[in-house]
């Protein structure tokens, strides 16, 4: 089935730290990527999406790579924040009227 | 700016009261989703309308039910509350490549 698969947490880093969080996802077509994101006590906000293969979606330091022969969307950002600590989801969205699958999210904490 | 609003950011409701959380887009999009948040179980579909009156249930619909009688609005319907319903629920609206979300819904059903 349709499903996105993302690496589990807590993930704690120093800050400056390299950070990669996986993603994986199964679908038929081509479905569109997206990586949100959480903060402490605020809604989802979109971080940045591909939407075909090949794509980066870059956004405050952060990117994404669709890669479609690995079915990935892996999550990086070579120096991390204190201010990054949040919940980040990856999803996909296929066209048509089909609902936008999440991954179970992956909590991250940088410490200074 | 386009917009998804849900109507309330906190309720607290007691056990067997039936709910309403209501969701509104001004973008003219067909197809409206709810989700609620639990943590370490991410976004769950509840249910999703793709047009008016259209309504498909998604991977955890029950105990809740759904109405969309005008295109801008969606909403979620808890039939009877109950304690393990407490949640946050959020409303979204995709079109194309784009996904627009509510600000979520902190529901307690005490």
């Amino acid at each position: 089935g349709n499903s996105v698969t993302q690496m589990e947490g807590p993930v704690t880093l120093s800050e400056e730290a390299f950070l990669t969080i996986n993603c994986t996802y199964t679908a038929t077509g081509y479905p569109s990527l997206f990586w949100y994101v959480q903060y402490p006590g605020e809604g989802l906000q979109l971080l940045l999406k591909a939407t075909k293969a090949d794509d980066k979606g870059s956004n405050k330091g952060f990117e994404a790579t669709y890669r479609k022969e690995t079915t990935s969307f892996h999550l990086e950002k070579g120096s991390v924040q204190v201010s990054d600590s949040a919940v980040y989801f990856c999803a996909r969205l296929n066209s048509g009227n089909t609902p936008l699958v999440f991954g179970k999210g992956t909590r991250l904490s940088v410490i200074a | 700016d386009v917009k998804v609003t849900q109507s309330s950011r906190y309720l607290v409701k007691r056990t067997g009261e039936k709910v309403f959380l209501e969701c509104v887009q001004d973008m003219d999009h067909e197809n409206m989703f709810w989700y609620r948040q639990d943590p370490g179980l991410g976004l769950r579909l509840i249910y999703f309308s793709y047009d008016v009156k259209m309504k498909e249930k998604g991977d955890i619909p029950e105990g809740y039910s759904v109405s969309r009688e005008k295109k801008e609005r969606f909403s979620l319907i808890l039939e009877s509350a109950s304690t393990n319903q407490t949640s946050m629920y959020l409303c979204a609206s995709p079109r194309g490549t784009e996904a627009f979300f509510g600000q979520g819904t902190r529901l307690t059903v005490v």
